[in-house]
């Protein structure tokens, strides 16, 4: 059964530094998300991505983060210099173009310190 | 921003026994509703899912009602097993045109006892 992967399953950073969390989405899938959850917190919608744009971002996605598509199979999220408060699970998610329904990867655990 | 809320941060029921999840909404804009279990240190996976233009869908031990005027939604699992031991999160979907981005709820710990 197709799957969403993700790697590193974790990541520790120094405050500042730039990290990429990569995904490798469902292959047939056109949309294409990122979220996090926070310990303890609910799971957040980051951002969104179809046609190899940003279709839509949260308050959340500042001018830190960025999201790219380098490849037909790769979706990646930058972060250019990690805060603290970046500590979190980070999930990718795709989905096809007629259903509703979101495929989550396992996340990866970013830990900044 | 509690837009969709799971009131009960955990439950814990017997084998064999019926589990009702409840989730509640406050954003009339919302169409489409999701259930997801969550096990540790795993990404959500999609269990069952309802429109809002009805207020049941069944799915093999899984049942989710929708009460539109209530704004609340229930999952039902029955009969439930200890391999359904996870966190259940309910999310919604906003009418289409939104780029179908989730809203989570907080999430509710299901521990099905032996």
């Amino acid at each position: 059964e197709p799957e969403v992967t993700q790697t590193p399953s974790h990541q520790v950073t120094q405050m500042g530094q730039e990290v990429i969390l990569r995904c490798v989405p469902i292959s047939n899938h056109l949309y294409f998300y990122w979220y996090r959850q926070i310990l303890g917190q609910k799971v957040e919608f980051l951002v969104s991505f179809y046609n190899n744009e940003i279709s839509e971002k949260s308050e959340i996605f500042d001018d830190q983060f960025s999201v790219e598509r380098p490849d037909g199979s790769n979706f990646t999220l930058k972060i250019r210099s990690t805060k603290l408060e970046d500590s979190a699970m980070y999930f990718c998610a795709s989905r096809g173009g007629l259903l509703y329904e979101q495929y989550f990867g396992p996340g990866t655990r970013l830990t900044v310190t | 921003d509690q837009q969709v809320k799971q009131n009960s941060p955990s439950l814990s029921v017997q084998e064999g026994r019926i589990s009702i999840l409840n989730c509640d909404y406050t954003n009339s804009m919302f169409d489409y509703f999701l259930w997801y279990k969550k096990y540790p240190a795993e990404g959500p996976t999609f269990l069952i899912s309802i429109s809002s233009i009805k207020d049941k869908n069944e799915d093999g031990r899984f049942t989710v009602f929708l009460n539109k005027s209530a704004k609340h939604l229930s999952l039902h699992i029955v009969p439930s097993q200890p391999g359904d031991s996870a966190v259940y999160f309910c999310a919604a979907i906003p009418k289409i045109g939104s780029n179908y981005k989730l809203t989570f709820g907080k999430g509710t710990l299901l521990t099905v006892n032996p």
